[in-house]
C-alpha cells in the first residue's frame, strides 16, 4: 500500500518562510507524479493551490510556490500571513490511482 | 464561473448504500475529469475513484473497490457516487473535484455530510 508522507506540523512566525514536503513511499518524487497541493482551513472544503508541481491557480497567491526538492515534493510560503494558517495537502499520481498525503497542520505564531 | 453543487447532508444505517450528486455548470460537463474523494471527521483526505466524464470510464481505489459505483449524465452535466454495505467507517464529508487538463485538481464541490449511524 502506497503512503504518502508529510510533516504533521509546522510552526512559522508572521513574515517567515516555510516548506512543506510531501514524500512517497515508492521513492524519490518527480513531475511524473504531478503533485497537488491544497489548503484547507476548519470547516471549508479544500481549495486548489498548485497543480503539476509548479504551477499556480489563477487564485493562489504569489507567496506560495510549488518545486521538487531532496526526492520530495514541496510547498514554500514566503512572507507568511496569518491567513496562512491551515492544513495543507498534497495529492500524487500512481498510474491512475491518486493518493493524499496525511496533510501537515501550518501554524502561524 | 465553474461550480459543483453537492446534494445535501444524509444518515443512514449501517448496511445500506448511499448515493450523493454533484452537479456542475460553467464549463463542458464531458471534458474534464471528476473525482471523488472523502474525509472522516478530523482525518486526512481520501482519494474515491474518478469518471472520465466524456466515456465514462471509471477507475477506482482499491480500498473501495467493489464497493463504489461513480456514474455520470451527460444531459444534467452530473456524477454520482454510490457506496453500499455502508459502515461506521464511512462517516465523513463527501466531496466531488473537478480535473482539469489544464489546470490540475481545481474546482471543489462544497461537500456532503453523511453520517452511519444505526
Amino acid at each position: 500500500q502506497t503512503v504518502v508522507t508529510q510533516e504533521p506540523s509546522l510552526t512559522v512566525s508572521p513574515g517567515g518562510t516555510v516548506t512543506l514536503t510531501c514524500a512517497s513511499s515508492t521513492g524519490a518524487v518527480s513531475s511524473g507524479y504531478f503533485p497537488n497541493w491544497f489548503q484547507q482551513k476548519p470547516g471549508q472544503a479544500p481549495r486548489a493551490l498548485i497543480y503539476s508541481t509548479s504551477n499556480k491557480q489563477s487564485w493562489t497567491p504569489a507567496r506560495f510556490s510549488g518545486s521538487l526538492l531532496g526526492g520530495k515534493a514541496a510547498l514554500t510560503l514566503s512572507g507568511v500571513q496569518p491567513e496562512d494558517e491551515a492544513d495543507y495537502y498534497c495529492l500524487l499520481h500512481y498510474g491512475g490511482d491518486w493518493v493524499f498525503g496525511g496533510g501537515t497542520r501550518l501554524i502561524v505564531l | 464561473q465553474v461550480q459543483l453543487v453537492q446534494s445535501g447532508a444524509e444518515v443512514q444505517k449501517p448496511g445500506a448504500s448511499l448515493m450523493v450528486s454533484c452537479k456542475a455548470s460553467g464549463y463542458t460537463f464531458t471534458r474534464e475529469t471528476l473525482h471523488w474523494v472523502r474525509q472522516a471527521p478530523g482525518q486526512s483526505l481520501e482519494w474515491m475513484g474518478w469518471i472520465n466524464t466524456g466515456n465514462g470510464n471509471t477507475k477506482y481505489s482499491q480500498k473501495f473497490q467493489g464497493r463504489v459505483t461513480i456514474t455520470r449524465d451527460t444531459s444534467a452535466s452530473t456524477t454520482y457516487m454510490e457506496l453500499s454495505s455502508l459502515r461506521s467507517e464511512d462517516t465523513a464529508v463527501y466531496y466531488c473535484v473537478r480535473q482539469s487538463g489544464s489546470s490540475g485538481f481545481d474546482y471543489w464541490g462544497q461537500g456532503t455530510l453523511v453520517t452511519v449511524s444505526s
